[in-house]
């Protein structure tokens, strides 16, 4: 059974402050990872996708990193705002006959103002 | 469209009654997928179609559970006789390439529908 595990599961920090969030995935049969944000009453948005060991992706504050040997990626995000509160979601794909993603459960981030 | 469009929003019925949720993807995207988030748990994957066809089916939670897609748009996801343990957001999702061990293709997710079954 392919298990694709976030910690921590929610999170609550202060604006300004730097956070991060961890996604485990397994090591073999890897194609891609995903990462999604998901705010509250909208539909989950794509952030990254990354397919490559040692991919390093950036888009305004949030940056994501990826380790395919050992099986994990981390999720910064600098200087939290508000407007970063949503729940990220991991998605593995293995590249199976399905088609289909394995998702995590999800980091419920909180950034208070 | 512009985006994926799922209706309805919203639904509440009895628990017995059959239900039907609609996906309209993004014009042009071939993959289609449907999820559902129960209360507590992350995204549960249903099924998937390459164009009209799902290969794989085993994903549905039992029998009552349908889909279909026809033309290379519109999906229809039905659930009959609907039980409590229904009551999830169904979300659906298209990306322009999902073959198998094809990499990328990030997916656009619609709002959902939200199914209360009493």
């Amino acid at each position: 059974i392919l298990n694709v595990e976030q910690s921590p599961q929610s999170l609550h920090v202060q604006e300004g402050d730097s956070t991060n969030f961890t996604c485990s995935f397994p090591s073999s049969n890897f194609y891609a990872l995903h990462w999604y944000r998901w705010e509250t009453a909208k539909s989950p948005e794509a952030l990254f996708v990354m397919t490559l060991n040692g991919d390093e992706k950036k888009k305004g504050r949030i940056s994501a990193t990826l380790n395919t040997k050992e099986g994990y990626s981390y999720l910064y995000i600098k200087g939290s705002q508000p407007e970063d509160s949503a729940t990220y979601l991991c998605a593995f794909d293995y590249g199976g006959s399905q088609g289909n993603l394995i998702f995590g459960k999800g980091t419920k981030l909180s950034v208070k103002p | 469209g512009a985006g994926v469009s799922q209706s309805p929003s919203n639904k509440v019925t009895e628990k017995g009654k059959d239900v039907e949720l609609r996906c309209d993807p993004i014009s042009g995207h071939t993959a289609l997928y449907w999820y559902r988030q129960s209360l507590g748990q992350g995204l549960e994957f249903l099924i998937y179609f390459q164009g009209n066809s799902a290969p794989d089916k085993s994903g549905l939670p039992s029998d009552r559970f349908s889909a279909e897609r026809t033309g290379g748009s519109v999906s229809t996801l039905t659930i009959q006789r609907t039980q409590q343990e229904d009551s999830a957001v169904y979300l659906c999702a298209s990306s322009s390439t999902r073959l198998a061990g094809v990499t990328g293709g990030e997916l656009f997710f619609g709002e959902g529908s939200r199914l209360t079954v009493l």
